[in-house]
C-alpha cells in the first residue's frame, strides 16, 4: 500500500506571495492533519480534517487554511507569505475509525523556503 | 495544557550498545495514546512505536521497547544493539485529538 505524498517537495516563494500544497493520505485513511515543523518553534499542529470537514486546528493565523475532498485529498493554503512561514509542512493520515486517537502516519513533508 | 518534555537534546551510542530516551507529559487526561516517531535526515517522520495508556504491558517492536510509567506520566524508549541506521532526530508525542510533539533528541550511532 503505498504511503503518504506530498507535492510539491521543495517550493520557494517571495513574502507576499501564497502557496498551495497538497496531501493524498494512505488508500483508507479518512483523517488528514497537517504540522509545521521550524527549527524555533518545533512541531506544531496545523488542522485536521475528517470527511471533508476541519474537525480541528492550532493556533495559527487565518492566513492559514485547508481542505478536504471527497477521496480523502487535502492541500493547505497559506496567503500572504511571511519569512516566518518558511518551514517544514508535514502532513499524516490515519484510519479514523475511532473519534480520535489513531495512528498518523507522515508524508516525507514539503519543504517551503519564503525570500 | 498537554505538554511534552524531552529533556535530553543530544545521545550518543556506540553500535550494538543500548541506549535510553527520555519522555515526560503532563496530562490530565485518563486515556491516550503515546508515541515515538523517528525523524532521519530525510525528514521523512517514521512510526517507531505506541502505546495505549490503558495498557500496562509496555510495547515492544523488535530492537525498540519502552516503559510506560503512567503514575509518573514518564514514557522511556529502549534501543537495543544500536544500529548505524538508528541514528536520527527522536520525538517523543502524546495524542488525544491531535499530536503534541516534544522537542525531540537527536541520536547519534558510533561505530
Amino acid at each position: 500500500k503505498a504511503g503518504v505524498t506530498q507535492t510539491p517537495r521543495y517550493l520557494i516563494k517571495t513574502r507576499g506571495q501564497q502557496v498551495t500544497l497538497s496531501c493524498s493520505p494512505i488508500s483508507g485513511h479518512r483523517s488528514v492533519s497537517w504540522y509545521q515543523q521550524t527549527p524555533g518553534q518545533g512541531l506544531q499542529f496545523l488542522f485536521e480534517y475528517f470527511s471533508e470537514t476541519q474537525r480541528n486546528k492550532g493556533n495559527f493565523p487565518g492566513r492559514f487554511s485547508g481542505r478536504q475532498f471527497s477521496n480523502s485529498r487535502s492541500e493547505m493554503n497559506v496567503s500572504t507569505l511571511e519569512l516566518g512561514d518558511s518551514a517544514l509542512y508535514l502532513c499524516a493520515s490515519s484510519l479514523a475509525l475511532l473519534a480520535d486517537q489513531e495512528t498518523q502516519y507522515f508524508g516525507p513533508g514539503t519543504r517551503l523556503l519564503v525570500l | 495544557a498537554q505538554t511534552v518534555t524531552q529533556s535530553q537534546p543530544e545521545m550518543s551510542v556506540q553500535e550494538a550498545e543500548t541506549v535510553t530516551l527520555s519522555c515526560t507529559y503532563d496530562t490530565s487526561e485518563s486515556d491516550y495514546y503515546l508515541f515515538w516517531y523517528k525523524q532521519p535526515p530525510s525528514r521523512q517522520m517514521i512510526l517507531v512505536i505506541r502505546q495505549e495508556a490503558y495498557k500496562q504491558q509496555n510495547a515492544t517492536e523488535n530492537r525498540f521497547s519502552v516503559n510506560f510509567q503512567k503514575a509518573a506520566k514518564s514514557f522511556s524508549l529502549k534501543i537495543s544493539d544500536s544500529q548505524l541506521g538508528d541514528a536520527a532526530m527522536y520525538f517523543c508525542a502524546y495524542e488525544t485529538d491531535k499530536l503534541i510533539f516534544g522537542t525531540g533528541t537527536r541520536l547519534q550511532v558510533f561505530p
